[in-house]
């Protein structure tokens, strides 16, 4: 199993580009996340999914857009990046209800707005 | 929602002596508590886990106890080694959610010989 795979590892944007990170997990987990780092300031979620179809907000959503057509994939949109995106951004998934509550990260994607 | 509080922000200490951290949480139904450790550079890992059933648990080296009614949780490290510095995160889970985590801000800890 690959596990949470991530894409890109790095990028640099300008302000008001857009743009996709790419979160994929092959242990067929139900439930995935998206987390920003920034120092100081933990892991704060941004959005997640319980399946298939299904999203919710985090506390921390604003311009920020996902969706889940598979159980596998979990896409981060950027609509309009600003230097406050200026973060490291985590993807990870766990098994959900009634089952083991572990969540896996992915390895992370640096992401710089200029 | 749930909020998690963590302390210290940073943590020194010598090689061979314990370490403790502490985290509270607000809301009195959640039932899960990990505490992830992470290195320089890269991703957070689970290290140990306690449910609300459950007082203490331990892992060799690394222990998690539980205070249901302080609604706080520690992790204590015995014998620490060079290896152990990391920053290491507590969280709880969301009541009535399926693994939705609250995190802390994190522990920098140093351990030097």
């Amino acid at each position: 199993n690959a596990g949470v795979t991530q894409t890109p590892k790095f990028q640099v944007l300008k302000t008001g580009q857009s743009m996709t990170l790419q979160c994929a997990q092959d242990m067929n987990h139900e439930y995935m996340s998206w987390y920003r780092q920034d120092p100081g300031m933990g892991l704060r979620l941004i959005h997640y999914s319980v399946g298939a179809g299904i999203t919710d907000q985090g506390e921390v959503p604003n311009g920020y857009n996902v969706s889940r057509s598979t159980t596998e994939d979990f896409p981060l949109r950027l609509l309009s990046a600003a230097p406050s995106q200026t973060s490291v951004y985590f993807c990870a998934s766990s098994y959900g209800w009634g089952r083991d509550y572990e969540q896996y990260f992915g390895p992370g994607t640096r992401l710089t707005v200029t | 929602g749930e909020n998690v509080e963590q302390h210290p922000s940073t943590l020194s200490v010598q090689e061979g002596d314990s370490a403790v951290i502490k985290c509270t949480y607000s809301d009195s139904a959640s039932n899960y508590f990990p505490w992830y450790k992470q290195e320089l550079g890269k991703r957070p890992q689970l290290i140990i886990d306690i449910r609300s059933n459950v007082g203490e648990k331990k892992d060799q080296r690394i222990a998690v106890t539980l205070n249901k009614t302080a609604k706080h949780f520690s992790l204590h490290i015995t014998e620490t080694q060079p290896e152990d510095s990391a920053v290491y995160f507590c969280a709880a889970r969301e009541p009535g959610t399926a693994s939705k985590l609250t995190f802390g801000t994190g522990t920098r800890l140093q351990v030097t010989l």
